[in-house]
């Protein structure tokens, strides 16, 4: 089983939809990512979150660590929000933090006008 | 602004031919990592440094090693080539543990 699970995999939404993409993950963390990656692959770091909500435009991120499930949301979408949205989490390791990331495998977002 | 650069944007390889892959970061950072990323699989840790001249094996080492003699420069070297190596390889860095990685444009690497 992953440690890190998104849904869904796939989403194809109408320009002007709210969209919400969902992470889970097993293991206890330290923080927690939401990443864009454009076709052409560089990397963004949207978020990086460890309680409660961020907002930076049109994206929301939430968590909530007792359910150990974070959410994406983009409101008033637009084709260019088109790109895969990535989960990454930050393991803590009894009492430590360990500096790598466990990454879900990414939920690939279109977006049509 | 944070600048990652990666040697080469896409690259054509034969079975069996060393690759170099190199990660140039301007900011100082102490960390930085190689993934590679494959459909179906997402990003897998390939090796990470923190510090020059230290390196940790990641999720899938096997086929590669790496050389960090300078603080902004991380290389990722395929001994010899194969063809599963055929990928999309990302590289990053952070200030610390709990930074945010940023990250490279990625080369594509074809073995043919």
């Amino acid at each position: 089983k992953n440690e890190v699970e998104q849904s869904p995999q796939n989403l194809t939404a109408q320009e002007g939809e709210f969209i919400t993409i969902n992470c889970s993950y097993s293991v206890g963390i330290s923080a927690l990512h939401w990443l864009q990656q454009h076709p052409g692959g560089g990397i963004v770091s949207l978020f990086m979150l460890s309680s409660g909500k961020k907002k930076h435009g049109r994206l929301i991120a939430t968590i909530n660590i007792q359910e150990k499930h974070s959410s994406l949301h983009i409101t008033a979408s637009h084709p260019r929000d088109s790109a895969v949205y990535i989960c990454a989490v930050r393991a803590r390791y009894y009492g430590g933090s360990q500096g790598n990331l466990i990454f879900g495998k990414g939920t690939k977002l279109s977006v049509k006008p | 602004d944070v600048k990652v650069t990666q040697s080469s944007r896409y690259l054509v390889k034969r079975t069996g031919e060393k690759v170099f892959l190199e990660c140039v970061q301007d900011m100082d950072h102490e960390n930085m990592f190689w993934y590679r990323q494959d459909p179906g699989l997402g990003l897998r840790l390939i090796y990470f440094s923190y510090d020059v001249k230290m390196k940790e094996k990641g999720d899938i080492p096997e086929g590669y090693s790496v050389s960090r003699e300078k603080k902004e420069r991380f290389s990722l070297i395929l001994e010899s080539a194969s063809t599963n190596q055929t990928s999309m390889y990302l590289c990053a860095s952070s200030g610390t543990d709990e930074e945010t990685q940023y990250f490279g444009p990625g080369t594509r690497l074809l073995v043919l």
